[in-house]
């Protein structure tokens, strides 16, 4: 079946710093990955999305390369900020499994200032 | 703001007893997946429903069970609750073109606690 599997938190950062958190997953078929962040005591935002090898996901900062040959969605900014504190899920969906997705455990991001 | 929302916000229980959480799902979406997040975990998938359907379902017993109504919206009901249920449970809203699922849309979730 389909599996997600993210690095441990928490990550704890200064801000202005580099982040990465790595992302690997497991699917038949050609699944579409996504990074979503919680903020503390909020639903799932989503953050950004891939749906196909090599594409690159984007969103306020926050990149994300789908990479098939290493079954891989790592996700990066190169300045982080105290307000991108939260935590951060790495899922799957499709492939030639259910529509749903499919979340690793996430990572807990701590900036300090 | 996604335009999905879930009631109530919070919830407390007894063991042994009945819940049914609730989903509005945003305007033109056709189907609704329910996740439970346990505390410092991922969502697992319960179930997804489209078009009043179940369409999927994930590793939980029979006792969690949904449904889907005309508008769409959703209901989560859990009887013989245990102690593990306590969780947050969150709705997802999405709308399905041919064989793709748009991304989904998440409420702010229900948090459950069972004493």
């Amino acid at each position: 079946g389909n599996s997600v599997t993210q690095m441990e938190g928490p990550v704890t950062l200064s801000e202005e710093a580099f982040l990465t958190i790595n992302c690997t997953y497991t699917a038949t078929g050609y699944p579409s990955l996504f990074w979503y962040v919680q903020y503390p005591g909020e639903g799932l935002q989503l953050l950004l999305k891939a749906t196909k090898a090599d594409d690159k996901g984007s969103n306020k900062g926050f990149e994300a390369t789908y990479r098939k040959e290493t079954t891989s969605f790592h996700l990066e900014k190169g300045s982080v900020q105290v307000s991108d504190s939260a935590v951060y899920f790495c899922a799957l969906s499709g492939g030639t499994g259910r529509r749903a997705l499919t979340f690793g455990s996430g990572t807990r991001l701590q900036v300090q200032p | 703001e996604t335009g999905v929302t879930q009631s109530p916000t919070h919830l407390i229980k007894t063991r042994g007893q009945q819940v049914t959480l609730r989903c509005s799902s945003q305007s033109g979406h056709n189907t609704v997946s329910w996740y439970q997040q346990a505390l410092g975990q991922g969502p697992q998938f319960i179930f997804q429903y489209y078009r009043e359907e179940e369409n999927g379902r994930g590793n939980f017993p029979p006792r969690f069970s949904g449904l889907q109504f005309p508008n769409y919206s959703s209901e989560l009901n859990v009887n013989a609750l245990e102690l593990d249920d306590s969780a947050l449970y969150l709705c997802a809203s999405s709308s399905r073109d041919r064989d793709m699922n748009t991304e989904a849309f998440f409420g702010q979730g229900t948090r459950l606690t069972v004493v």
